[in-house]
């Protein structure tokens, strides 16, 4: 299996900018989660879902930020507009056997 | 205050040195912990697993959990430069993990 599958690997964008990160999961794995990482705030959980249903979004920064996942193998994670303090590398894990597998990130920086 | 707290680091030990790494923690509820390594721009990986209290070893590592201080550590045994990482201490919650900032290690040859 190839693992989680991120893409952009890295996205540099200018302030109110429209970006879009995409996830693929490990097939068959039921959950997926998207983090922030930054030094300040560390590993921080935006939104995850179960079976494609969005669970808990209580991370979600602002309505700046959405997330879908329209079927088992995609999702993405929306920013718009973009804002600086947004930059950060971005997380998609799924979990399977109990286990979230993290893929490599997205290193996003706006300017 | 934070439901998971880690020393951020960095800790630097010289090859062949045991590492004691270490979170805390405020939940009770807490039963599931693990640890992840994550290599520099890699994403995190799981390295060890436990659950409730007690000890786990797995060759040169072993991951230990005291409940009652709601304390658990990774120790490592024989440092490598290969083990330079950072490490982040994971506790399951309802249906989320709650992760520790990590704490950067660095193994000098």
């Amino acid at each position: 299996d190839a693992g989680v599958i991120q893409s952009p690997r890295h996205e540099v964008t200018e302030m109110g900018q429209e970006v879009t990160l995409r996830c693929k999961p490990i097939s068959g794995h039921n959950s997926l989660f998207w983090y922030r990482q930054t030094m300040m705030r560390g590993l921080e959980l935006l939104i995850y879902f179960n079976n494609n249903v969005p669970i808990d979004d209580s991370g979600m920064p602002e309505d700046r930020f959405s997330a879908k996942m329209p079927n088992a193998s995609f999702s993405t994670l929306k920013i718009q507009p973009s804002e600086p303090r947004d930059s950060a590398v971005y997380f998609c894990a799924s979990r399977g056997g109990g286990i979230q597998y993290f893929g490599p990130g997205t290193r996003l920086l706006v300017l | 205050q934070k439901e998971v707290e880690q020393d951020p680091g960095p800790l630097s030990v010289p090859e062949g040195a045991i590492v004691s790494l270490n979170c805390t923690y405020s939940n009770s509820a807490f039963q599931y912990f693990m640890w992840y390594r994550q290599y520099s721009r890699k994403g995190p990986e799981l390295l060890m697993y436990t659950y409730s209290s007690g000890n786990k070893e797995d060759g040169r590592f072993t991951a230990q959990v005291d409940k009652s201080s709601k304390y658990i550590s990774l120790f490592i045994r024989d440092s490598q430069p290969s083990d330079s990482a950072t490490y982040l201490c994971a506790m399951h919650g309802t249906d989320k993990l709650i992760f520790g900032t990590g704490t950067r290690l660095q193994v000098f040859p």
